[in-house]
């Protein structure tokens, strides 16, 4: 069974650009969230997607978004890209709420 | 504000010493809890989980944790360490029936041959 599976794995972008990363959950798993990992602030959950609908949203500002489509895999976006915004973004999937969670191996973002 | 503690941002053992790593929460209700480990280069993994029953919950690799609700306590314990559990430790919470994880800082976990 393929696991979660992100992409591009690296990316490098100057700031005021934007980025587009990609998740594809595991098969059958509706559930999709997005985690942005920094080695001052740890892990911080963005948003969660559940069916195509987001279903909760962390403190992150509005340059952050993300979708879902009808086949589970998600993408978030980040506009407007600033130095902080370095990061690896990890994407997790759940079969549905309240099951464990499965993550990928991360988008690592340079913004410079 | 509501939050997941890791008491230990480093913990330093010799092989078979037992291992134990405090995690905390300060969330009311109804919480899933669960341990993820992250060896260098490679993604988070699930060690463990609870959402319900038995309070002690074993996961793999020899490690289990205890549940103490009174407590708001979540705590990872090994009896035997071994140098391939390197890695980092983190303990995270959801809420009733969400799926936002909110995580700990992390334990750096060093085991010495």
């Amino acid at each position: 069974k393929a696991g979660v599976t992100q992409t591009p794995r690296y990316l490098i972008k100057t700031r005021g650009q934007q980025v587009t990363l990609s998740c594809s959950p595991i098969s059958g798993h509706r559930s999709v969230s997005w985690y942005q990992q920094t080695p001052g602030q740890g892990l911080q959950f963005l948003f969660e997607y559940f069916s195509e609908t987001q279903r909760n949203k962390g403190n992150f500002p509005g340059r952050f978004s993300g979708r879902q489509f009808s086949n589970s895999r998600s993408e978030m976006n980040v506009s407007t890209l600033e130095l902080g915004d370095s990061a690896l973004y990890l994407c997790a999937s759940s079969l549905t709420w309240r099951t464990e969670a499965f993550f990928g191996q991360g988008t690592r973002l340079t913004v410079v | 504000a509501q939050s997941v503690s890791q008491h230990n941002h480093h913990v330093i053992l010799s092989e078979a010493a037992s291992l134990e790593l405090g995690c905390n929460y300060s969330y009311g209700g109804t919480v899933n809890l669960f341990w993820y480990v992250q060896y260098p280069g490679q993604h988070l993994q699930l060690l463990l989980k609870y959402f319900s029953g038995d309070p002690l919950v074993k996961g793999i690799k020899g490690f289990e944790a205890e549940f103490i609700k009174s407590k708001f306590s979540f705590n990872l314990r090994k009896p035997s360490v071994q140098w391939s559990d390197t890695a980092e430790y983190f303990c995270a919470v959801t809420r009733g029936g969400n799926n936002d994880m909110r995580f700990g800082a992390g334990t750096r976990l060093t085991v010495k041959p």
